[in-house]
């Protein structure tokens, strides 16, 4: 069974601090997806990466896949009160074609 | 172009009854996959279509069972509803299945069971 573990779980953190959401496995992915959740709605595609050391920047959000593409990380920068959400990173395994395996998500509030 | 629709938005039932949550695909997309989220957790593949076969399928009892249709929309259908069957079931849409086809994710069906 793969499993994606995100950290931190839960983030709050004030306009304008800087920020790492983190997402491991022990399990190789052929790409990874990181979507944004508001509540009561779906998943949001963010980005998807799928080369291993991949970096992906999307304004102030910065995504990366690690080199042996088991793990990523996403770091905003300068967050503002609109980045708050439900962030959950997913993978796809190689030999499962494009069915995800979800993280657990990372819950972010900024406060103004 | 129309995205990915669900129907109902939200949904009470009670234990042991059955249910049906359909979804529409985006326009073109022949892969639907369903995923159910628990409060507070990241969702969970329950399965997913492909040309109207079965094309893979996640640790989830066999009263959960699904459709698709040759307009490649799709029905979850869950019988003897259980009170952790309460959840939000999510339907997403790809242009394939292959590892890279983006899945876009519909609205979701809030499914409450008492």
């Amino acid at each position: 069974t793969q499993l994606l573990e995100q950290s931190p779980q839960f983030l709050s953190i004030q306009e304008g601090e800087n920020l790492t959401v983190y997402c491991n496995s022990s399990s190789v992915f052929s790409s990874l997806q990181w979507y944004r959740q508001e509540p009561g709605e779906g998943p949001v595609l963010l980005v998807t990466v799928v080369t291993g050391g991949e970096v992906k920047k999307l304004k102030r959000l910065t995504f990366q896949f690690g080199d042996a593409r088991k793990d990523s990380s996403l770091h905003i920068t300068a967050a503002q009160p609109g980045d708050t959400g439900l962030y959950l990173c997913a993978g796809a395994s190689h030999n499962a074609g494009n069915m995800l395996t979800f993280g657990g998500g990372t819950r972010l509030m900024v406060k103004p | 172009e129309t995205g990915v629709t669900q129907s109902p938005t939200h949904l009470i039932k009670t234990r042991g009854q059955q249910v049906t949550l359909r979804c529409s695909s985006q326009s073109g997309h022949n892969t639907v996959s369903w995923y159910q989220q628990a409060l507070g957790q990241g969702p969970q593949f329950i399965f997913q279509y492909y040309r109207e076969e079965e094309n893979g399928r996640g640790n989830f009892p066999p009263r959960f069972s699904g459709l698709q249709f040759p307009n490649y929309s799709s029905e979850l259908n869950v019988n003897a509803l259980e009170l952790d069957d309460s959840a939000l079931y999510l339907c997403a849409s790809s242009l394939g299945r292959g590892p890279v086809d983006t899945q876009y994710f519909g609205p979701g069906t809030r499914l409450t069971v008492l």
